[in-house]
């Protein structure tokens, strides 16, 4: 197993803010691109976001690129999501989830329990 | 962006069963494709990546191939604990994407 501890949901007004946070352990963070994908509720999956071993790359849905920033502290094994402008189709279960390379997260080997992010007034 | 179409969205079967699941990209992806397994209030699992290598863990019985455009996924004998959703997703090139889904339940 391989832990990945997401924090930092919550609900959030229209055109708010928020900042997700994935935890990583039992591998060695820093060598390993990551990935942000979220599920809608009772819907499917989409790919938000992925960066990286060293941050150095960093690729993004276009629907949410210009408001979501994807980052990561290999001091502190955590990836992060800032989430700016959300609107109500951003409303889902946000996944942190492992790449099985340095530098393309490409398929998802292992992913968070999951952190909901809800927009409304 | 690649579209990935699964088929069926609905698969009724029972315990013991062969079941194939079907995934077809928009443009070729070779074998850049991976099959994950999502039970309810549950993260996903990885089952299968590059089209046909099984990720370690993952029992025998899950199988996968194809290659350019079409992809199955196959079970060769159901179980209890095989009833989920199953999800492909390609990742050729970004933005990457997942299938629809594919809910497996019990007949």
């Amino acid at each position: 197993e391989v832990p990945l501890l997401e924090s930092g949901g919550g609900l959030v007004q229209p055109g708010g803010s928020l900042r997700l946070s994935c935890a990583a352990s039992g591998f060695s963070f820093s060598s390993y691109a990551m990935a942000w994908v979220r599920q809608a509720p009772g819907k499917g999956l989409q790919w938000v976001s992925s960066l990286s071993d060293s941050g150095g790359r960093t690729y993004y849905a276009d629907s949410v690129k210009g408001r979501f920033t994807i980052s990561r502290d290999n001091s502190k094994n955590t990836l992060y999501l800032q989430m700016n402008s959300l609107r109500a189709e951003d409303a889902a279960i946000y996944y942190c989830a492992k790449g099985p390379y340095h530098d393309s997260s490409e398929w998802f080997e292992y992913w968070g329990q999951g952190s909901l992010v809800t927009v409304s007034s | 962006d690649i579209q990935m179409t699964q088929s069926p969205s609905t698969l009724s079967a029972s315990v013991g069963d062969r079941v194939t699941i079907t995934c077809r990209a928009s443009q070729t992806i070779s074998t850049w494709l991976a099959w994950y397994q999502q039970k309810p209030g549950k993260a996903p699992n990885l089952l299968m990546y590059k089209a046909s290598t099984l990720q370690g863990g993952v029992p025998s019985r899950f199988s996968g191939s194809g290659s350019g455009t079409e992809f199955t996924l196959t079970i060769s004998s159901l179980q209890p604990d095989d009833f989920a959703t199953y999800y492909c997703q390609q990742y050729k090139s970004y933005p990457y994407t997942f299938g629809q889904g594919t809910k497996l339940q019990i007949k």
